[in-house]
C-alpha cells in the first residue's frame, strides 16, 4: 500500500543553519506530494506541493523537488529562523487505488532552532 | 486561502457518551475529510465525503463513527459511544477536488475522553 517515511526528529538546528528533512514514499500510481507545518497548537497549514515528477515546490524558503527515481520529496531551507520552530509533515496523495484524495502522512518531524 | 472553522475547539466526555464535532467550510467545496492525530503520533485518515455520501473510510472508521452535512453547510462527526482511545485532535479538511488540489485544515477539535 502507499505510504510515507520521515526522519526521525525532533532535529534542533541553532538560527540561519541548513536545513533537510528526509522523506521518501510508496505509491502505486502517481502521487502527488505535499509539506504541511504544524505550528504549536495549531492545525495542519500546507507548506509546498509538487504534482508531477522533477516539479519542485516552494514557499517561504523551503523547497522540496520530487525525485521519481528515489521516490523522494526531502524538504530544505538554506537559512532556518527560530519563527520555522515547528513539526512537519511529508504527505500523498493518490487515486490509483482509491476512490478519494485522501492524504496518507508521514509520522512527523520536530524542528527546533534556536536563537 | 479556504477557510475552514471547527467547534468545539476542545471537549472533554465520559467514556460512552456521544459527541459531535462540527466543520463550517466558508466557502463551497466539493471534498470533505476527517483526519485524526492522537497525541504525538502522526495523523491518520477517517473518512471522505463527496456529494452527500461516504466516499472512502478507513479501518478506524467504524460503525461507532458517522458523518453528514445535515444542512449543506455544517459537516460533523458523530461518535455514537466514546471510547478512551478515541482521545485525539480531529481534524476537518476541505477540496475543491482532484489529486493535484490542495486540501485545507481546520484548527481541529481536541477531545478527550476519561
Amino acid at each position: 500500500g502507499n505510504s510515507v517515511t520521515q526522519m526521525e526528529g525532533p532535529v534542533t538546528l541553532s538560527e540561519e543553519a541548513f536545513l533537510t528533512i528526509n522523506c521518501t514514499y510508496t505509491a502505486t500510481g502517481y502521487p502527488s506530494l505535499f509539506w504541511y507545518v504544524q505550528y504549536p497548537g495549531e492545525g495542519l497549514q500546507l507548506l509546498l506541493k509538487a504534482t508531477k515528477a522533477d516539479d519542485k515546490g516552494s514557499n517561504k524558503g523551503f523547497e522540496a523537488t520530487y525525485r521519481k527515481e528515489t521516490t523522494s520529496f526531502h524538504l530544505e531551507k538554506g537559512s532556518v529562523q527560530v519563527s520555522d520552530s515547528a513539526v512537519y509533515f511529508c504527505a500523498l496523495s493518490d487515486s490509483w487505488m482509491d476512490s478519494s484524495y485522501k492524504l496518507i502522512f508521514g509520522s512527523g518531524t520536530r524542528l527546533l532552532v534556536r536563537p | 486561502e479556504p477557510e475552514v472553522t471547527q467547534t468545539p475547539s476542545h471537549q472533554v466526555t465520559q467514556m460512552g457518551q456521544e459527541v459531535i464535532l462540527r466543520c463550517v467550510p466558508i466557502s463551497n467545496h466539493l471534498y470533505f475529510y476527517w483526519y485524526r492525530q492522537i497525541l504525538g503520533q502522526k495523523v491518520e485518515f477517517l473518512v471522505s465525503f463527496y456529494n452527500n455520501e461516504i466516499s472512502e473510510k478507513s479501518e478506524i472508521f467504524d460503525d461507532q463513527f458517522s458523518v453528514e452535512r445535515p444542512d449543506g453547510s455544517n459537516f460533523t462527526l458523530k461518535i455514537r459511544s466514546t471510547k478512551l482511545e478515541d482521545s485525539a485532535m480531529y481534524f476537518c479538511a476541505i477540496q475543491q477536488g482532484g489529486l493535484q488540489e490542495t486540501q485545507y485544515f481546520g484548527p481541529g477539535t481536541r477531545l478527550l475522553v476519561l
